[in-house]
Parts: structure tokens; C-alpha cells; sequence
């Protein structure tokens, strides 16, 4: 089994929905993180999250929301999908001593809003 | 705020040796790392300078000089399978989460 594993692996959705993105981890990393990249633009971050009681915004958080359910998931959700929501989203981990550099990545959910 | 700059393509030929850039602008730093992402798959960290100078992990070194914001990625004797995107990243001051410069397509030609 992978270390990190999201969920689905791939989305279409329609204008509007609200959909959810799953993330769980075996690596026992207390920091977790979501990203989005879109080509050419590499990745940035929409949410981050240090431990269970803490939740930050990052760069692009607008039109999401995000919930740590257990120190092992991070779930993350668009409340009501937008085309320009269509991208890569990652789910990544990092612990307290490579949290700075040593990330591990989960494999990816294409998601698709028509 | 944070931003880095690197070349968004790079072509070098099998066996040969290819150097890719990264210039960055950071209000705290806490060290420059390298990560590879093939078509369709995860960014998979490479390699991680805090410190000024050279880190070499079998073909692929990386290298940081703070005073000149600058560092680069070493790839040597290309393999086809280094065909990838590669992606420099900035850890920022007193926080724990990466900024991504938006990657640097490379292809390796036979």
C-alpha cells in the first residue's frame, strides 16, 4: 500500500456540487498539506495543517475548505465546483524534522468540473 | 511573500550532463530542495541544500549559494528515464510549508 493515498484518483463533477477529496497516510508525518497544480503554474498550496487542532490557509484557499479528521486524514473540499477548479490536487505529509524539505506526495486526484 | 524563477524547458542529450537553474526571493530561508515529478505521477523529493555548497546523491547533485539566492540541480550521464519535470523549492522563515517554482520541463534525447 502507498504511504499516501487519495481519493478518487479521478473526478469529473458538474458546476456547483460540492465534492470531497481524500487523503490518508501511513508514514505517522503530523503535518499534512494540499495542493493544486495546474500547467505551467507548478504547485501551490491551498491548505495546510500541522496536527489535528491546527488548520492554515495557504496561497489559493479561496472556494475551499478543508477538515483533519485524525492525525492520518486530511480531506479536502470544494463547496460548490467551479470550472476553473479543474487541476491535479495533491495531498502531501512531512514530519517535524524534514518538514521543511522531505515531503512525500500521494499520487494525484484529477478532478474536472464541467 | 516568496518566488522562484527557473527555466520552464530544457532539452540535453543521452549520456550528457544538464544543469538546471533556480533563483529565488524568499523573506526567511530555510534551505532549497529538488523534487522530480514524471508525466501523470507525484513529485518524489530529490535532494535538499540548508548550507552553501554541493550535495551529490549518485547522478544527481544539487547545489546552494544563499548569498546569491541561487542554486542548481546536476544531472549526469542522462538516462531517457530523466525525462521529467523537476521543481525547486523554498522552505520559508518559521513556517514548515514549501513554495514551488513552477518547474522545468527536461527531455532527453537519444
Amino acid at each position: 500500500d502507498a504511504d499516501v493515498t487519495q481519493t478518487p484518483r479521478n473526478r469529473i463533477t458538474k458546476t456547483g456540487k460540492r465534492i470531497m477529496l481524500e487523503c490518508s497516510q501511513t508514514k505517522g508525518h503530523d503535518r499534512m498539506y494540499w495542493y493544486r497544480q495546474d500547467p505551467g503554474l507548478g504547485l501551490r498550496l491551498i491548505y495546510y495543517s500541522f496536527d489535528v487542532k491546527d488548520i492554515n490557509k495557504g496561497e489559493i484557499s479561496d472556494g475551499y475548505s478543508v477538515s483533519r479528521q485524525a492525525q492520518a486524514k486530511f480531506s479536502l473540499s470544494l463547496e460548490s465546483a467551479i470550472p476553473n477548479q479543474t487541476a491535479l490536487y495533491f495531498c502531501a505529509t512531512s514530519d517535524s524534522l524534514s518538514g521543511n524539505y522531505g515531503y512525500t506526495f500521494g499520487s494525484g486526484t484529477r478532478l474536472t468540473v464541467v | 511573500g516568496q518566488s522562484l524563477e527557473q527555466p520552464s524547458e530544457v532539452t540535453a542529450v543521452e549520456g550528457a550532463i544538464v544543469q538546471i537553474n533556480c533563483t529565488y526571493q524568499t523573506s526567511g530561508f530555510y534551505g532549497l530542495s529538488w523534487y522530480q515529478q514524471h508525466d501523470g505521477g507525484a513529485p518524489t523529493f530529490l535532494s535538499y541544500n540548508a548550507l552553501d555548497g554541493l550535495e551529490e546523491t549518485g547522478r544527481f547533485s544539487s547545489f546552494l549559494s544563499r548569498s546569491d539566492s541561487y542554486g542548481y540541480l546536476l544531472l549526469q550521464e542522462l538516462q531517457m528515464k530523466d525525462s521529467a519535470s523537476y521543481f525547486c523549492a523554498v522552505g520559508g522563515a518559521g513556517s514548515y510549508q514549501l513554495t514551488f517554482g513552477k518547474g522545468t520541463k527536461l527531455s532527453v534525447i537519444p
